[in-house]
C-alpha cells in the first residue's frame, strides 16, 4: 500500500465548477499537508500547506485536512483555464534526526474547458 | 525572486555511460533534494542533503550517487545508465525546517538509450 493515495485521473471540468481533488494517507505520524501545483514541462510549485485539521482558505483555494481519517482535499471554486494543471498532494515526515523528507501523491491531471 | 536552476533540460545518454546532474540553488538553503517522476509513480525521492557533505538515502536510492561540496550545489550522478533510469529528473530545496515548502527546479528530460 502507498503511503499517500491520489486517484490520477485525469479530470476534466467545465470553466467556473467547483473542483474537488482528494487524497488519503496511511501513516498517521505524518504531520504537515501541502498541495503542490505543476504545470506542463515544470517543475511543482507550492500552493497550499496546512498543519490541523479544518479547512485553510486561500483566494479560490480551500485546503481541507481531515487527520481522523486521514483525509485531505482541495477545493478550488470558480475554476479558471489557468488551473489546468497536475495538483499533487504531499505529506511530510520529521525523522529523528530533524530531517524532513515530503511524501507525494501520484498527482490529479486537471482540465478546465472553457 | 527564488530559483532553482538544473543543468540540462534535456539529456539523451547511452547505456553505461556516467551521467551528472547538477543542481543549483541561491536561496542560502540547507536542504536539497532529488527526486525522479514518472507517470503512475508520481514523484520518488531519490536522494537529500541538509547539509554541505551530508547526504541521506530516499526512497529509490539504488544506482544513483550524490555530492554536495558546496551548500548551493547539489550534484546526481548515475554511475552506470541504464534505460529503466529514463526518466524525469527534479532537484528542490528548502530552509531546514521548512521541508513542507519545496523549492523546484524546471527538471532535467534524461533519455538512455
Amino acid at each position: 500500500q502507498k503511503e499517500v493515495e491520489q486517484d490520477p485521473g485525469p479530470l476534466s471540468v467545465p470553466e467556473g465548477a467547483i473542483v474537488s481533488l482528494n487524497c488519503t494517507y496511511s501513516n498517521s505520524a505524518f504531520q504537515y499537508f501541502m498541495w503542490y501545483r505543476q504545470y506542463s514541462r515544470k517543475g511543482p510549485e507550492l500552493l497550499m500547506y496546512t498543519y490541523s485539521s479544518g479547512n485553510k482558505e486561500d483566494g479560490r483555494f480551500t485546503a481541507q485536512v481531515d487527520k481522523s481519517s486521514k483525509y485531505i482535499s482541495l477545493f478550488i471554486r470558480d475554476s479558471q483555464p489557468s488551473d489546468s494543471a497536475t495538483y499533487l498532494c504531499a505529506t511530510i515526515l520529521i525523522s529523528n534526526f530533524g530531517n524532513e523528507k515530503l511524501t507525494f501523491g501520484t498527482g490529479t491531471r486537471l482540465t478546465i474547458i472553457p | 525572486d527564488v530559483k532553482v536552476t538544473q543543468s540540462s533540460r534535456y539529456l539523451v545518454k547511452r547505456t553505461g555511460e556516467k551521467v551528472f546532474l547538477e543542481c543549483v540553488q541561491d536561496m542560502d538553503h540547507e536542504n536539497m533534494f532529488w527526486y525522479r517522476q514518472d507517470p503512475g509513480l508520481g514523484l520518488r525521492l531519490i536522494y537529500f542533503s541538509y547539509d554541505v557533505k551530508m547526504k541521506e538515502k530516499g526512497d529509490i536510492p539504488e544506482g544513483y550517487s550524490v555530492s554536495r561540496e558546496k551548500k548551493e550545489r547539489f550534484s546526481l550522478i548515475l554511475e552506470s545508465a541504464s534505460t529503466n533510469q529514463t526518466s524525469m529528473y527534479l532537484c528542490a530545496s528548502s530552509y531546514r525546517g521548512q521541508g513542507g515548502e519545496q523549492y523546484f527546479g524546471p527538471g532535467t528530460r534524461l533519455t538512455v538509450t
